[in-house]
């Protein structure tokens, strides 16, 4: 199986600060015959079902702000917040789809 | 379009349970159908897929032989089944379906989530 691994694991932020969330693969998402970078990022806000928040490495989702932004290559890859608003806490989790089983990071949890 | 689930279940270790997630709003044929397992306080964890058109299934070997997938068509309506649950089966679970062929298959609608109880 691909590994996830998100760092870090816990996230104090200030709001209308910015805030950066890693996550790393064990092998490149990159796939090569149509290629896309298959990580995507969710949300899970407390007590919620997960939402989406990024595909396909840097696509904001329906209706998510742009102040929510997707990079990286290869097996990096981060998640920015511009400015951080008091809604924005939660879980954050990055999943790879290039392979079965889909894989998930450890998630981090974002915290004012 | 949404997924709805069934309700939370409480049962005791041995005992067999099938939970449901009823798709609408779209053609129920037409996305697969993604379990996913959140143990309490965990992170998430990929079980399975399904295609609704033929009942055709992925699972991930972590998942193979424990539970099962399935469908019923005609009220648009996918399950999760257990034969014999164990204590560590306790968790919500989630269905999730990809609505658009522009996402890849990245996880845009999902369900309210089950939460399962197996104590003796």
């Amino acid at each position: 199986d691909i590994v996830m691994t998100q760092t870090p694991l816990s996230l104090p932020v200030t709001p209308g600060e910015p805030a950066s969330i890693s996550c790393r693969s064990s092998q490149s998402l990159l796939k090569s015959d149509d290629g896309k970078t298959h990580l995507d990022w969710y949300l899970q806000k407390p007590g919620q079902s997960p939402q989406l928040l990024i595909y396909s490495l840097s696509h904001r989702a329906f209706g998510v702000p742009d102040r929510f932004s997707g990079s990286g290559s290869g097996t990096d890859f981060t998640l920015k917040i511009s400015r951080v608003e008091t809604d924005d806490v939660g879980i954050y989790y990055c999943m790879q789809r290039l392979e079965f089983p889909r894989t998930f990071g450890q998630g981090t949890k974002l915290e004012i | 379009v949404q997924l709805v689930q069934s309700g939370a279940e409480v049962k005791k270790p041995g005992e067999s349970l099938r939970i449901s997630c009823k798709g609408s709003g779209y053609g129920f044929t037409s996305y697969w159908i993604t379990w996913v397992r959140q143990m309490p306080g965990k992170g998430l964890e990929w079980m399975g897929r399904i295609d609704p058109s033929d009942s055709h299934s992925n699972y991930s070997p972590s998942f193979q032989g424990r539970v099962s997938l399935s469908v019923d068509k005609s009220i648009t309506t996918a399950y999760l089944q257990w034969s014999s649950l164990k204590a560590s089966d306790i968790g919500m679970y989630y269905c999730a379906i990809s609505s658009g062929w522009y996402l890849g298959s990245a996880y845009d609608v999902w369900g309210q989530g089950t939460m399962v109880i197996v104590s003796s």
